[in-house]
């Protein structure tokens, strides 16, 4: 089956530290991997993907490169900011015609400090 | 478009009474998904629709939860009796046909007392 495992929080940094937050997936067939953001008291929002190998996802100084040899998507920031406090989701899903869910890592709470 | 809309925001209870939970998804979306979040448990996939039919419900907790698609544009998510356990935030998230990240409403907070 398919499963996603993500690096363990809470993570805290210091304002405009680098941040690296470990993903690994396994999955059969060919998925698209996403990264989410949840902001507390909001839902998840989609905050970059990349369909397919070597592909590069950003948005928002946040990137994240699919390596199909490592089954990883790391997510990164050069300089992270205050703002960007939140809880990081890595997913994966499996374009079947809509009919395949998609499956989440269990979440990194990432605190910044001024 | 508005988004994935949910209702209400919030919601209090009384152990015993029913409750439900209603979502709109995104207009042309074919897929809906409800999660459950809580801190002890994390993000959980409850059931989720394809054109209206239910394709997963495997992590539906038990009999007391049931969950309607009675056509493209609402869902509901139903709990009775609702227990103290049921307490969490309830998510609806809708997804198109052709690409595979979904996307997500504001959530109901449940609390049952």
């Amino acid at each position: 089956g398919n499963s996603v495992t993500q690096m363990e929080g809470p993570v805290t940094l210091s304002e405009e530290a680098f941040l690296t937050i470990n993903c690994t997936y396994t999955a059969t067939g060919y998925p698209s991997l996403f990264w989410y953001v949840q902001y507390p008291g909001e839902g998840l929002q989609l905050l970059l993907k990349a369909t397919k190998a070597d592909d590069k996802g950003s948005n928002k100084g946040f990137e994240a490169t699919y390596r199909k040899e490592t089954t990883s998507f790391h997510l990164e920031k050069g300089s992270v900011q205050v703002s960007d406090s939140a809880v990081y989701f890595c997913a994966l899903g499996i374009s079947n015609f809509g009919n395949e869910k998609l499956t989440f890592g269990t979440g990194t709470r990432l605190t910044i400090i001024p | 478009d508005a988004g994935v809309i949910q209702s209400p925001r919030h919601e209090v209870t009384e152990m015993g009474q029913e409750v439900t939970l209603r979502c709109k998804p995104i207009s042309g979306h074919n897929s809906l998904f409800w999660y459950r979040q809580t801190m002890m448990r994390g993000l959980e996939l409850l059931i989720y629709f394809n054109n209206n039919v239910p394709i997963d419900d495997s992590g539906m907790p038990e009999d007391r939860f049931s969950a309607k698609m009675p056509n493209a544009s609402f869902s509901t998510l139903k709990i009775q009796p609702s227990e103290p356990r049921d307490s969490a935030v309830y998510f609806c998230a809708s997804r198109d046909r052709v690409n595979t990240e979904a996307f997500f409403g504001q959530g109901t907070r449940l609390t049952v007392v």
